[in-house]
């Protein structure tokens, strides 16, 4: 089975910490994704990753920054973490571009909250 | 910004056909309709995807319309555990970014 995990479900963090949030998948996947989702607004895409060392902004990626040092591993980092990214946080991975079959695998989720 | 619209709720009885819209009046030539839905504390799934033609899988159908500005996931006979938030993405193809709107929450009750 495939599969996309994310380091922990539920996390509580205090304003100003910075937080790590790690996603790893089994598919030998190129491409990697986090997004947050929020009551009301949906899914946004923060930042992804086409390939190792690689990253783009999504459409919200202010106050976060991204890692990608190994293939099948993705971080999401927040420098100093504020209330307004209390949020849950989805990663999604999926092979190669330019494919008309593009499947994005998502993890289960951690529900982040600020204090 | 999502480039779909879709009712925010609808209810199906269990074991009837549960057929939820999407309008997707400004989809491009070479854009696909992506169906994706995400049951309560779960990431999304894939369910389904299609350009033109009507597709079929052991999950679920999509008609999509002629002029391609809209188009139907049909659930066949649904079940309870079918309730969950339906998501219509239009995806361009050159790139592999899936802009979700907000869904539509499918309440499927016995």
């Amino acid at each position: 089975d495939v599969k996309v995990t994310q380091s922990s479900r539920y996390l509580v963090k205090r304003t100003g910490e910075k937080v790590f949030l790690e996603c790893v998948q089994d598919m030998d996947h190129e491409n990697m994704f986090w997004y947050r989702q929020d009551p009301g607004l949906g899914l946004r895409l923060i930042y992804f990753s086409y390939d190792v060392k690689m990253k783009e902004k999504g459409d919200i990626p202010e106050g976060y920054s991204v890692s990608r040092e190994k293939k099948e591993r993705f971080s999401l980092i927040l420098e100093s973490a504020s209330t307004n990214q209390t949020s849950m946080y989805l990663c999604a991975s999926s092979s190669e571009t330019a494919s008309s079959y593009n499947e994005q695998f998502f993890g289960p989720g951690t529900r982040l909250t600020v204090l | 910004d999502a480039k779909t619209t879709q009712p925010t709720s609808m209810d199906c009885a269990e074991g009837r056909a549960a057929n939820l819209p999407c309008n997707h009046s400004t989809i491009s030539g070479n854009e696909y309709v992506y169906w994706y839905r995400q049951i309560h504390s779960q990431g999304p799934q894939y369910i389904i995807h299609g350009l033109k033609n009507n597709e079929t899988n052991e999950m679920a159908s999509l008609i999509i319309t002629e002029d391609r500005k809209s188009s139907t996931l049909i659930l066949p006979h649904a079940t309870l555990r079918d309730t969950a938030v339906y998501y219509c993405i239009v995806r361009d193809p050159n790139t592999d970014k899936l802009i979700f709107g907000t869904g539509t929450r499918l309440q499927v009750f016995p």
